[in-house]
């Protein structure tokens, strides 16, 4: 498709359990954002990446956090002995620009719930 | 720093009515703002964007004037419709390199 692509929609784990969520962008953009959305609150940034290296990860809550875009296009982002306060949705953002005002494209998220 | 304080809702209307959601912005430089909406069960999506002080914005009937003297970009609308119930968030981008930062977001409902 022509969108952002996220993957799985809705994940649901347990306590401790390891989770991979992948973010397929817009081809072409070079730019790439993860945000997490918790209920009733905005996208509260994680990480971005400009073509393969990670520009900026000062988001990312704690080193059970982890993303990477070996090839400057899917990025995955890797949780591990995940708890229940990472239940939230995870999005993904892509934009042309990297690093001017850009326009962000956002997918429709990967729902994630641990009980 | 960098932070975005916008109106709390969830505001509800009546069709036609006129809207203000009230946003305002810390920063540092010279950010550009951004009004986004996600309607239910879309993803964000940009609504209109202003990159510089006293630029408008405008799509869909939707407007935002980028206020530095009182660092505000409220946006407005004169008429509502009951298609744009949705969830509205107001972001900045402080430039170059940086990631956006947004509000927590105004959930509108429309009635007819």
């Amino acid at each position: 498709g022509a969108g952002v692509s996220q993957t799985p929609s809705n994940k649901v784990t347990e306590k401790g359990k390891y989770v991979e969520l992948r973010c397929d962008p817009i081809s072409g953009h070079t730019a790439l954002y993860w945000y997490r959305q918790s209920l009733g609150q905005g996208p509260e940034f994680l990480i971005y990446f400009q073509g393969t290296g990670a520009a900026d990860d000062s988001g990312l809550p704690n080193d059970r956090f982890f993303a990477v875009r070996p090839e400057g296009s899917v990025s995955t982002l890797k949780i591990q002995r995940t708890e229940r306060g990472d239940s939230a949705v995870y999005l993904c953002a892509s934009s042309w620009l990297a690093g001017d005002a850009g326009e962000l494209f956002f997918g429709e998220g990967s729902r994630l719930t641990v009980l | 720093g960098n932070s975005v304080t916008q109106m709390e809702g969830p505001v509800t209307l009546s069709e036609e009515a006129f809207l203000t959601i009230n946003c305002t912005y810390t920063a540092t430089g010279y950010p550009s703002l951004f009004w986004y909406v996600q309607y239910p069960g879309e993803g964000l999506q940009l609504l209109l964007k202003a990159t510089k002080a006293d630029d408008k914005g405008s799509n869909k009937g939707f407007e935002a004037t980028y206020r530095k003297e009182t660092t505000s970009f409220h946006l407005e609308k004169g008429s509502v419709q009951v298609s744009d119930s949705a969830v509205y968030f107001c972001a900045l981008s402080p430039g170059t390199g940086n990631q956006f930062y947004f509000g927590t977001g105004t959930s509108l409902t429309v009635i007819p």
